[in-house]
């Protein structure tokens, strides 16, 4: 069964360090997100592509965060300058478009020290 | 307001039903959905319900809807210790399949033998 698939499962970054999060989503997926869950709280939207371009986005995704889809394949979420207060897990979900089912990949969990 | 609450603790006997409740804030919500996380994993879609449903079966799975009292239930019929997981209630609003999703605080299940 496809699923998304998410690198690494564990990135740790000293504190103003830039950090690309990466994400395989499901191959004839056409909508891209980014949530992130800091430990103990609630899963966050941060941000929603689509069509090469951001659809929706958080007031969480400030100017040091950025999205990209390099290639055909790839989702990336690029922190410009780390610090102490985006230590979290960061899930990556697609969807297809004809429906809403949002599918979650297994999360990068970035810790900043 | 975003909110969605949920109890964050429930812990049942094997073999027993679990009804996990949620409530939610905003009556324009088009999607409910419930989340399942087993620890150190990422979000499972268990299942998801459209507003204008009350009810939605999926094997051991019923979602009930109260759409007058926006609120969500799950029932987990002969709760089996793979059960052992938090149970995340989420919505989302709008038409678009660019639409975020709200998440509650996830309900802790635990299982006793």
């Amino acid at each position: 069964e496809p699923e998304v698939t998410q690198t690494p499962s564990h990135q740790v970054t000293q504190m103003g360090q830039e950090v690309i999060l990466r994400c395989v989503p499901i191959s004839n997926h056409l909508y891209f997100y980014w949530y992130r869950q800091i430990l103990g709280q609630k899963v966050e939207f941060l941000v929603s592509f689509y069509n090469n371009e951001i659809s929706e986005k958080s007031e969480i995704f400030d100017d040091q965060f950025s999205v990209e889809r390099p290639d055909g394949s790839n989702f990336t979420l690029k922190i410009r300058s780390t610090k102490l207060e985006d230590s979290a897990m960061y899930f990556c979900a697609s969807t297809r478009g004809s429906s809403y089912e949002q599918y979650f990949g297994p999360g990068t969990r970035l810790t900043v020290t | 307001g975003e909110d969605v609450e949920q109890s964050l603790f429930l812990s049942v006997r094997e073999g027993d039903s679990s009804v996990i409740n949620c409530t939610y804030t905003d009556s324009s919500s088009t999607y409910l959905y419930w989340y399942k996380q087993e620890p150190g994993a990422g979000l499972q879609l268990l299942t998801y319900i459209f507003s204008n449903m009350d009810m939605k079966q999926d094997q051991r799975l019923t979602v009930l809807l109260n759409k007058k009292d926006k609120h969500l239930s799950l029932r987990i019929a002969d709760t089996q210790t793979g059960d052992s997981a938090i149970y995340f209630c989420a919505e989302s609003r709008g038409y678009s399949s660019a639409s975020k999703i709200i998440f509650g605080s996830g309900t802790r299940l635990s299982i006793r033998p």
